[in-house]
């Protein structure tokens, strides 16, 4: 979806290395959001941020951290990488759509890492 | 806690023949159910939704899925395969209750021979 872009697309990288992907729409969405996804494991949630002032947890933010600067920009950072960290990451967008409601995210194109 | 099973790592089907792929989720309260399709080199794309209402819900391409209750399952339907069908499909589930989010199955891949 064009409405969600993610740079770089893939990136090679050095063990010990810090690297960040960066996440920005046009979609005008107050919820963003990190999944990883590996083969077999589907996708895992890593952060996610409601609106420009919150950050939360997801269920495997050991070694990530995350930085809303607006509310169009989300960046995931990995601040050494490790091996195992070799994923491909999505960022995912939605709508805040009202208690008792449930809004549809939409996911980027992904950035393949490769961590050496 | 929440959580989805696709207990199909892979499914085959011949085009133009019906197909399903299935989902099973576990909540507390009631469940909002998702369908994503994935095709190489894409990110996820939204398939079909269950909120509330019908049982059976539509969606794009033709895809349509069921929610049943007393099974806790969300199978997701086509009555015609295409081969252009073929791609990763994943379930997803969310409680109802609170500020959750979205947990997603492992993926059930489709492979629609012509």
């Amino acid at each position: 979806d064009a409405d969600v872009t993610q740079t770089p697309r893939n990136r090679i990288t050095k063990t010990g290395k810090r690297i960040m992907l960066e996440c920005s729409q046009t979609k005008g969405h107050d919820r963003m959001y990190w999944y990883r996804q590996d083969p077999g494991l589907g996708l895992r949630l890593i952060y996610y941020s409601f609106d420009v002032k919150d950050i939360n947890k997801g269920e495997i933010s050991d070694g990530y951290s995350v930085s809303r600067q607006a509310q169009a920009k989300f960046s995931l950072s990995l601040e050494s990488a490790i091996p195992n960290q070799t994923a491909l990451y999505f960022c995912a967008t939605s709508d805040h759509a009202g208690r008792g409601q449930q809004e549809t995210q939409y996911f980027g194109p992904g950035t393949r890492l490769l961590v050496l | 806690a929440q959580s989805v099973a696709q207990p199909e790592d892979q499914v085959n089907v011949a085009e133009g023949n019906p197909l399903t792929v299935k989902c099973t989720y576990s909540v507390s309260g009631n469940p909002y159910l998702f369908w994503y399709v994935q095709y190489p080199n894409r990110g996820l794309q939204f398939l079909l939704k269950y909120i509330t209402g019908d049982n059976l819900v539509k969606g794009s391409y033709g895809f349509e899925a069921e929610f049943n209750k007393s099974q806790t399952s969300f199978h997701l339907k086509k009555p015609s395969a295409l081969v252009s069908d073929s791609a990763l499909y994943f379930c997803a589930v969310r409680d109802t209750g609170g500020y959750s989010t979205l947990t997603f199955g492992k993926g059930t891949m489709l492979l629609v021979s012509p």
